[in-house]
């Protein structure tokens, strides 16, 4: 079946820096990837996402770049803030249609 | 105005109950989903509806029976409840199945 990993699974940041998380997936076949952001106690949001035909999108300090070929992609947070703090999911879509979650990655953003 | 909303946003019974969470959303998508996250935030889909048919239904126990009576709406019922079950459910829609999908609040089931 599809593999997706993560990596880091957590990450600790000062404020100002900058954040990179990375996903990893099997299927050569998935052409959407999406950035889901989620805050203790709530729902997962869509914060950013790339389709397979473009190799990099920007939205204000969010980023997402994409390497077809290695079968990876990042998200790419830049001058971080303590509300970016929240667990941060990829989730490539796979066969039939599924977006297949990664494990996600902690981001604690320090003052 | 909420875009997926769902009900009840708790849920406490004890095991071998029956139980419903409601979605809906009115957002024209014409699909929605129903994850399960589970206590170490796992995402993983359930089931999904296009155009109120399913075209998603994983491996999931049969005791787990969603309806959809219409495109808007999309309700999971449990049957015979067991302590496994406990966790976060999301409902969630897109327009089309290869977008961007906006997710309810959650309903957190807990059973004992």
């Amino acid at each position: 079946g599809e593999n997706v990993e993560q990596h880091p699974s957590t990450l600790s940041v000062q404020e100002g820096d900058s954040a990179v998380i990375k996903c990893t997936y099997s299927d050569s076949a998935s052409n959407y990837f999406p950035w889901y952001k989620q805050e203790l106690g709530k729902r997962p949001q869509l914060i950013i996402d790339i389709r397979s035909n473009v190799g990099e999108k920007k939205d204000q300090r969010i980023a997402v770049t994409l390497n077809k070929t290695a079968k990876h992609f990042s998200l790419h947070i830049t001058e971080t803030q303590p509300e970016d703090s929240a667990v941060y999911f990829c989730a490539p879509l796979g066969g039939y249609n599924k977006l297949i979650f990664g494990a996600g990655t902690r981001l604690a953003v320090h003052p | 105005d909420t875009a997926v909303s769902q009900t009840p946003k708790y849920l406490v019974t004890q095991m071998g109950n029956d139980k419903s969470i409601k979605c809906e959303q009115n957002l024209g998508h014409d699909t929605m989903y129903w994850y399960k996250q589970d206590s170490k935030k796992f995402l993983k889909i359930m089931f999904s509806y296009n155009n109120k048919e399913l075209i998603i239904n994983e491996t999931v126990p049969n005791r787990f029976s969603p309806k959809s009576p219409d495109k808007a709406h999309l309700n999971l019922h449990i049957n015979s409840l067991e302590l496994g079950d406990s966790a976060v459910y999301f409902c969630a829609s897109s327009q089309g199945v290869d977008r961007g999908q906006f997710f309810g609040p959650g309903t957190r089931l807990t059973v004992l």
